[in-house]
């Protein structure tokens, strides 16, 4: 049962353009939301993370929009520089009373930027 | 302290033998975690230490697979009688008690052979 579904799995885009990554989730007990940023040969690093009392969050270029009711949030990059090159994964965890943060992944988007 | 550290990078090994992999975590993170990366797929979940406590193991955890935390502090991951389909990145990270934020090892790339 894949918890978190992620698309597309690849996208290209030129340079300056908006990528966008979409993500759905099933669990209802889900209330963390972030999204990482991974470089071949690298660790996951995180980017951008929401909570589902907001709908929307900006940090830099990069803006997570959330809807709650459809159990989806998606990751907006402005002004994309070839830099930003890489595989994005969603992800998502519930906060069992602050006992537990264990995230489940997404399969990953891998984002090619053109110069 | 410049993040969290993984040791080996990469370890091929025959199938069969046992493996051993270490993750020192960022000095003040109390919670550590395992995860494994196959190609193309989102890292999954394998283990969580709070403190020296191991208190969670994913289904994915074979018997063959241990873990440990002495004191709390590094971490190391054993693999018994490796399989060809042990093959992944083995990825550690680490948190501090109130931060959901996990900082990510490099992570160590085995190939069983």
């Amino acid at each position: 049962q894949q918890q978190v579904k992620q698309s597309p799995q690849s996208l290209i885009v030129q340079k300056g353009g908006i990528p966008i990554i979409n993500c759905a989730y099933e669990n209802t007990a889900f209330d963390y939301f972030p999204w990482y940023q991974q470089f071949p040969g690298k660790g996951p690093a995180l980017l951008i993370a929401i909570r589902p009392d907001v709908s929307e969050k900006k940090e830099g270029r990069f803006t997570i929009s959330f809807n709650k009711s459809a159990k989806q949030f998606s990751l907006h990059i402005m002004d994309s520089q070839p830099g930003d090159s890489a595989t994005y994964f969603c992800a998502a965890s519930k906060d069992s009373g602050g006992s537990n943060y264990k995230l489940t992944f997404g399969k990953g988007t891998l984002l090619t930027v053109n110069p | 302290d410049t993040g969290v550290s993984q040791n080996p990078r990469h370890k091929i090994t025959k199938r069969g033998q046992n493996v051993t992999f270490r993750c020192d975590p960022i000095s003040e993170h109390n919670r550590l975690y395992w995860y494994r990366q196959t190609l193309g797929q989102g890292p999954e979940f394998l283990t969580y230490f709070q403190n020296e406590a191991q208190l969670e193991k994913s289904r994915l955890l074979s018997d063959r697979f241990s873990a440990e935390r002495p004191k709390g502090s590094f971490s190391t991951l054993e693999i018994q009688r490796t399989e060809q389909g042990d093959s992944a990145m083995y990825l550690c990270a680490s948190s501090l008690k109130a931060e959901v934020g996990y900082t990510f090892g490099s992570g160590t790339r085995l190939t069983v052979v």
